[in-house]
């Protein structure tokens, strides 16, 4: 079963635009929310992360937004560039003493035309 | 980057062969993940280890073992390979696990035919 919905499966913006890209769970222990970022032929990396105890966290063009009581997840991409062109999953995990399991959505392939 | 290698990079084998990817870091992080990716399923964890000779099971473990001899080195075993194992293996590593980072190794194409 999965946990962690992610949608859209695909996504094309056009150059300068917002980017959106949407997660949803079920699990209300999970307490940690990353996005990874995976380029072609890659492996992903973190892009930013965001706990419960904040609705928003910023990092450049870069923001997750989280609504705790719809539990939902979102990352906004601001003024898209074509370098911004990559596969987005999100993830969550639960704490557990360092033993804490990522659990991946499924991905986003964001292309962004010029 | 963070130092991670991964090899093979690119594997063929045939139903039924056992085959082992191998995964080695330089950053002495304490843990290490498998995981494989598969279109639609996005990254699922297959095994993960906390330490030397320490690991545990992850979402998808079954037809998988591993073992972790040297912090540096973390082997994946298919005992008897299948054509549903066929997939994109990653190797992760995170200096104290938890909700630290995880960084990624370049991966393992694996095509069983």
């Amino acid at each position: 079963q999965q946990q962690v919905k992610q949608s859209p499966q695909s996504l094309i913006v056009q150059k300068g635009g917002i980017s959106i890209i949407n997660c949803a769970y079920e699990n209300t222990a999970f307490d940690y929310f990353p996005w990874y970022q995976q380029f072609p032929g890659k492996g992903p990396a973190l892009l930013i992360a965001i706990r419960p105890d904040v609705s928003e966290k910023k990092e450049g063009r870069f923001t997750i937004s989280f609504n705790k009581s719809a539990k939902q997840f979102s990352l906004h991409i601001m003024d898209s560039q074509p370098g911004d062109s990559a596969t987005y999953f999100c993830a969550a995990s639960i704490s557990n003493f360092g033993n804490e399991k990522l659990t991946f959505g499924t991905g986003t392939r964001l292309t962004i035309i010029p | 980057d963070a130092g991670i290698t991964q090899s093979p990079r690119h594997k063929v084998t045939e139903t039924g062969t056992p085959v082992t990817l191998r995964c080695h870091q330089t950053e002495n992080h304490r843990y290490m993940y498998w995981y494989r990716q598969d279109p639609g399923h996005g990254l699922r964890l297959i095994h993960y280890s906390y330490g030397v000779k320490d690991t545990d099971k992850g979402e998808v473990s079954d037809g998988y073992s591993v073992s972790r001899s040297k912090t540096e080195d973390f082997l994946l075993t298919l005992e008897s390979a299948t054509s549903s194992q066929t997939s994109v293996y990653f190797c992760a590593i995170s200096e104290s696990g938890g909700q630290e980072t995880q960084y990624f190794g370049p991966g393992t194409r694996l095509l069983v035919l």
